[in-house]
């Protein structure tokens, strides 16, 4: 497609709800990043894909949240047992290069509109 | 852990106003980018800087690398009701496994008609 699609727009769930979040990233990008972001904050980097292996999951939160690339082309961020403090938007970025190398400012990221998660 | 603090946190200001955001680290950057994130929208990149001391201007922004690469700033002349979002740094690391973008803690600006 032409951007960064991401699915659902806005999901609310129950504390203790299993979620899954959708990307599809622009066809041919290499890299793909997932990003937290609460309300007026920057975003928090979460795990980076290069095609489908998962190059670095520092940012994930706890062992609840678990993200898969397995074809190197849609991803998915998992979220189990929801908690409140789950409430974020969760972004998905791609990349057309990959990043084992320094970085050039032709590594530009195209985001996606992001998924809003509501934990009640 | 690396921060980038951005500073002011808001800005309300009237049409026809400068304003200057400012983007600080203790830390080495290898390039620093700026987004503008409207609400329910992904970040969009602006301009991406990537020597120190560097000055780019897109139309009414100028966006400067500090020489250290430590800090950035992006000043806005003129400012119109349309570049009302949120102003986000992101900068680059050296090294590592990934070169990973870290965000600042971002400027919502308000400009008002």
């Amino acid at each position: 497609g032409a951007g960064v699609s991401q699915s659902p727009r806005y999901k609310v769930a129950k504390r203790g709800q299993d979620v899954a979040l959708r990307c599809d990233p622009i066809s041919g990008h290499v890299s793909l990043f997932w990003y937290q972001q609460a309300l007026g904050q920057g975003p928090e980097f979460l795990t980076y894909f290069q095609n489908e292996a998962q190059l670095d999951k520092s940012g994930l939160p706890s062992d609840r949240f678990f993200a898969e690339r397995p074809e190197g082309s849609v991803s998915t961020l998992k979220i189990q047992r929801t908690q409140q403090e789950d409430s974020a938007v969760y972004l998905c970025a791609s990349s057309l290069t990959g990043v084992r190398h320094r970085f050039s400012g032709a590594n530009v990221l195209t985001f996606g509109a992001g998924s809003r998660l509501t934990v009640l | 852990t690396q921060l980038l603090e951005q500073s002011p946190q808001f800005l309300s200001i009237q049409e026809g106003e400068n304003l200057t955001v400012y983007c600080n680290s203790s830390s080495v950057f290898s390039s620093l980018q700026w987004y503008r994130q409207e609400p329910g929208e992904g970040p969009v990149l602006l301009v991406t800087v990537v020597t120190g001391g560097e000055v780019k201007k897109l139309k009414r922004l100028t966006f400067q690398f500090g020489d250290a690469r430590k800090d950035s700033s992006l000043h806005i002349t003129a400012a119109q009701p349309g570049d009302t979002g949120l102003y986000l740094c992101a900068g680059a690391s050296y090294g590592g496994a990934t070169n990973k973008l870290i965000f600042g803690t971002g400027t919502l600006l308000a400009v008002q008609p």
